[in-house]
């Protein structure tokens, strides 16, 4: 079985700080992970994601993650906090083999307010 | 432009009136999904299918139907709809080795 937990359900921060979100994992097998972002009113944007090459994964707009077996971790940071940042994030384990089965576990989310 | 796309985006019905929550993306793509959002909960899978006429059940598929009988198309259906469906509603697609594509959302509330 495979579960996510986003340790921080909301994360304030001020604008040009930096930015993490924490996110641990529990699966099966070797583990796909992503980050997607959801703007008020809108779908969700997939951020970057980890499939077993590098351990650190650059994704858009600045954001990057780095996956950690050990630690059974895949936080989300980034530099420098812009206001477009925010939004509500969520962390994605797939544990199914990625390219052969279709079942993603969401985590509870965590919502980011950016002051200026 | 490739998309998923949801209809309605939003729908106030009540207790007991069947509904059809229409999903359709223009990618080819063989993975096709549901998923309700509820606040802490993140998104949970409702069901999903594999290709043409193959679906299976999700983490909370209770009280509700889906089928697939063409590629293009997932439609959600809710025979007999209870308040503690009210969500937000999101469909997915993806190719093997591709990462999911969501559409914009059905907000769903059941009186």
């Amino acid at each position: 079985a495979q579960s996510v937990t986003q340790l921080d359900s909301h994360v304030s921060v001020s604008e040009g700080t930096p930015v993490l979100l924490r996110c641990n994992y529990s699966s099966s097998y070797s583990p796909s992970l992503f980050w997607y972002v959801q703007h008020p009113n809108k779908g969700l944007q997939l951020l970057l994601k980890y499939t077993s090459a590098a351990t650190l994964v650059k994704g858009i707009n600045g954001f990057e993650a780095e996956f950690k077996k050990s630690e059974t971790s895949f936080h989300l940071t980034k530099p420098s906090a812009h206001m477009s940042d925010a939004a509500e994030y969520f962390c994605v384990v797939s544990d199914r083999g990625w390219a052969a089965g279709n079942k993603l576990t969401f985590g509870g989310g965590t919502r980011v307010l950016v002051k200026p | 432009e490739a998309q998923v796309t949801q209809n309605p985006r939003y729908l106030i019905t009540v207790t007991g009136k069947k509904l059809t929550v229409t999903c359709s993306q223009n990618m080819n793509h063989e993975y096709m999904s549901w998923y309700r959002q509820d606040p802490g909960l993140g998104l949970r899978q409702i069901y999903y299918s594999m290709n043409v006429e193959v679906t299976d059940k999700g983490d909370v598929p209770e009280g509700y139907k889906v089928s697939r009988k063409e590629k293009r198309n997932f439609p959600l259906i809710l025979e007999s709809p209870s308040p503690n469906q009210t969500s937000l509603y999101f469909c997915a697609s993806r190719r093997i080795g591709v990462e999911q594509y969501f559409g914009p959302g059905t907000r769903l509330t059941v009186t």
